[in-house]
């Protein structure tokens, strides 16, 4: 299968911060990931769809403000959390969706602790 | 709207036991259909698809899947689990057409006894 990275793995950061999450496809080029978020025993949630040169689309009750993403090349989406806080500590998942399949592929997520 | 109801949020086997765990969906259409896994600390890995043709289909680590239509259901098998198979095990439905846009079940948190 596919190859996916996300960095970092985890992070510690001060309430009121902005953190950034990157997610990298290795092996090939994709214009759509995704962004899930997961808390804990709970299942994945997803928060946006993410496209390569155009703005990403948010599901429902996401705040796109607070959640940025950046899509800038085939191989590569950013999520930062603007301003973060404690309710926003939970573990975020990437996936990507290679060119010509119908299979997303899952990164090993990012642990995300706001203090 | 789509949805994935996966009825057992535990089960525990012995090993060297059957197992099957649950996954029933709702979706308007013929549905795309995965069963991923996911192991502490790790992502989740993609056990198997169905997106049409035969309802059996079988992935990897020995798992299979039977899809019924008649039943809504995409239940997971394994003739007999081993003791690395204990992890979270998540059923997806996915839009038909492009990249997918997954809806995850709730989860079942598989222990084996050994």
């Amino acid at each position: 299968g596919a190859v996916v990275s996300q960095h970092p793995s985890w992070v510690i950061c001060k309430s009121g911060t902005s953190v950034k999450i990157e997610c990298r496809s290795l092996d090939f080029q994709a214009t759509t990931m995704f962004w899930y978020r997961q808390f804990p025993k709970q299942s994945l949630m997803l928060m946006a769809t993410s496209n390569e040169g155009s703005k990403a689309t948010y599901e429902q009750g996401v705040e796109k403000d607070k959640f940025l993403i950046n899509h800038a090349s085939l191989t590569l989406s950013t999520l930062t959390v603007t301003s973060a806080h404690p309710e926003d500590s939970s573990f975020y998942i990437c996936s990507v969706a290679p060119l010509g399949t119908d299979t997303q592929y899952f990164g090993p997520g990012t642990r995300l602790t706001v203090l | 709207a789509q949805s994935v109801t996966q009825p057992d949020i535990h089960i525990t086997v012995s090993e060297g036991a059957s197992l099957e765990l649950r996954c029933n969906y709702s979706y308007g259409a013929t549905p795309y259909l995965f069963w991923y896994v996911q192991s502490p600390g790790q992502g989740l890995q993609l056990l198997l698809k169905y997106f049409s043709g035969d309802t059996l289909v079988q992935g990897i680590k020995g798992f299979e899947a039977e899809f019924k239509r008649s039943q809504s259901s995409f239940n997971l098998r394994k003739p007999s689990v081993h003791w690395s198979d204990a992890a979270e095990y998540f059923c997806a439905v996915g839009q038909l057409q492009g990249a997918q846009k997954l809806v995850f079940g709730q989860g079942t948190r598989l222990t084996i006894n050994p």
